[in-house]
């Protein structure tokens, strides 16, 4: 069973479109998170999300917004979306704050 | 800016040898630090982590070196194999933990054979 599952794997999408990622655990964590990976592989946080409190990064666009149905899912919905949205989208969850994270495989989403 | 950053962009050892990746911080509030491995394609796999508390932790083929006082953390793979290759990330967690981990640029490990 994958722990950490992320859909779509592939995302090719054009401008100004809206879109959608969904990520479940099924490791029982209580925090879940998401992460942009650039070109350069530079990993950057983009929300955590523990115990219905989500914490933000200020330097992320409000185009970006997660939504948690429960605790096993955290999708991540973007509007409007730009060139430089392109990227690849990693989800992860944690036992709890200060623990390791397990990752998922990664969305690789290209804005055309 | 960062404060989590490795000191070579990529490292390139002959199969067998030792590997030691090396990573720089600098928020004293850092308390918990982990080394993850992204293979192509893939997403980041924990590979080892070390709390403040402790200066040196063991795994199987690695090990995570710890010295706060220079705040440096450090990854050693020994016996480097060719399922070895990867790009290496150090991170760290400052603080209670409530902003996420903060990750590093990545060491990409090339093995020779």
């Amino acid at each position: 069973d994958t722990a950490v599952s992320q859909t779509p794997k592939y995302l090719v999408t054009q401008m100004g479109n809206d879109k959608s990622i969904k990520c479940e655990q099924n490791l029982g964590h209580d925090t879940m998170y998401w992460y942009k990976q650039d070109s350069k592989k530079f990993l950057k946080i983009m929300f955590s999300y523990n115990n219905k409190e989500l914490i933000i990064n200020e330097t992320v666009p409000n185009r970006f917004s997660p939504k948690s149905p429960d605790k096993a899912h955290l999708n991540l919905h973007i509007n409007s979306l730009e060139l430089g949205d392109s990227a690849v989208y990693f989800c992860a969850s944690s036992q709890a704050l200060n623990y390791g994270y397990t990752f998922g495989s990664g969305t690789r989403l290209t804005v055309v | 800016g960062e404060s989590v950053g490795l000191h070579l962009p990529t490292l390139s050892v002959q199969e067998g040898d030792n590997s030691i990746i090396n990573c720089a911080y600098s928020n004293s509030a850092s308390d918990y630090f982990i080394w993850y491995k992204q293979e192509s394609g893939k997403g980041p796999q924990f590979i080892i982590d070390i709390r403040s508390n402790m200066d040196k932790r063991q795994g199987q083929r690695v090990t995570v070196l710890l010295n706060k006082t220079v705040k440096h953390l450090s990854l050693q793979i020994a016996a480097t194999q060719p399922g070895d290759s990867a790009v290496y990330f150090c991170a760290e967690n400052r603080g209670g933990g409530a902003d996420g981990l903060t990750f590093g640029k990545g060491t990409h490990l090339i093995i020779q054979p």
